[in-house]
């Protein structure tokens, strides 16, 4: 079946560090691919997304770039901040029937000043 | 701002209470779900709604009764719950249920069963 695997946290950085978090997918058509932020006691927020192969999603100084050829989705930030604390969630759902996301078991990131 | 608003935020109930769960988005959408998810864990789906009917149940205990009064509202109603059902419950809502638009979460309703 369709999947999704994500690096095992915690990573942990200093403020204004890089970050990549690898997200590498299995699945038997062309997803749409997705990165959710969970801040601490709160819901899932979309961080950004991608329907096709070569799209690159980006928001507040995030990107991911889908690529087929490697079934790879990494998040990627150039100067993470202590507010982007929070545990990642890379997802997936297919384009067609029943668009069910798929997560990844979720990456948790820990920034200190 | 989540533009998927949950209540309560927080729930403590015993088991023999009965309790609901309310969701409510004004985003026009037409696809509605209800997750659960434990600590350190990824959300699991629970339920499904499209235009406003079941599409899918996860093969959920009957202890949990979703329904969706109109396209806006999805409520879910507790009855006997174990203490395994404590958990944080999500909603969600998007375009449809096919396609490749996004589901959009409210902050969840954090349920403890005493």
């Amino acid at each position: 079946g369709d999947s999704v695997t994500q690096m095992e946290g915690p990573v942990t950085l200093s403020e204004e560090a890089f970050l990549t978090i690898n997200c590498t997918y299995t699945a038997t058509g062309y997803p749409s691919l997705f990165w959710y932020v969970q801040y601490p006691g709160e819901g899932l927020q979309l961080l950004l997304k991608a329907t096709k192969a070569d799209d690159k999603g980006s928001n507040k100084g995030f990107e991911a770039t889908y690529r087929k050829e490697t079934t790879s989705f990494h998040l990627e930030k150039g100067s993470v901040q202590v507010s982007d604390s929070a545990v990642y969630f890379c997802a997936l759902s297919m384009n067609t029937g029943f668009q069910k996301l798929v997560f990844g078991t979720g990456t948790r990131l820990l920034v200190s000043p | 701002d989540t533009e998927v608003t949950q209540t309560p935020k927080h729930l403590v109930m015993g088991m023999t209470n009965k309790k609901s769960l309310k969701c409510e988005q004004h985003m026009g959408h037409r696809a509605m779900y209800w997750y659960k998810q434990k600590a350190k864990k990824p959300p699991e789906l629970m339920f499904v709604y499209s235009y406003e009917k079941l599409s899918i149940n996860e093969s959920v205990p009957s202890r949990f009764s979703p329904e969706c009064p109109n396209s806006s509202l999805l409520n879910l109603h507790l009855h006997a719950l174990q203490p395994e059902d404590s958990a944080l419950y999500l909603c969600a809502s998007s375009q449809e249920v096919m396609g490749r638009q996004p589901q959009h979460f409210g902050d969840g309703t954090r349920l403890s069963i005493l």
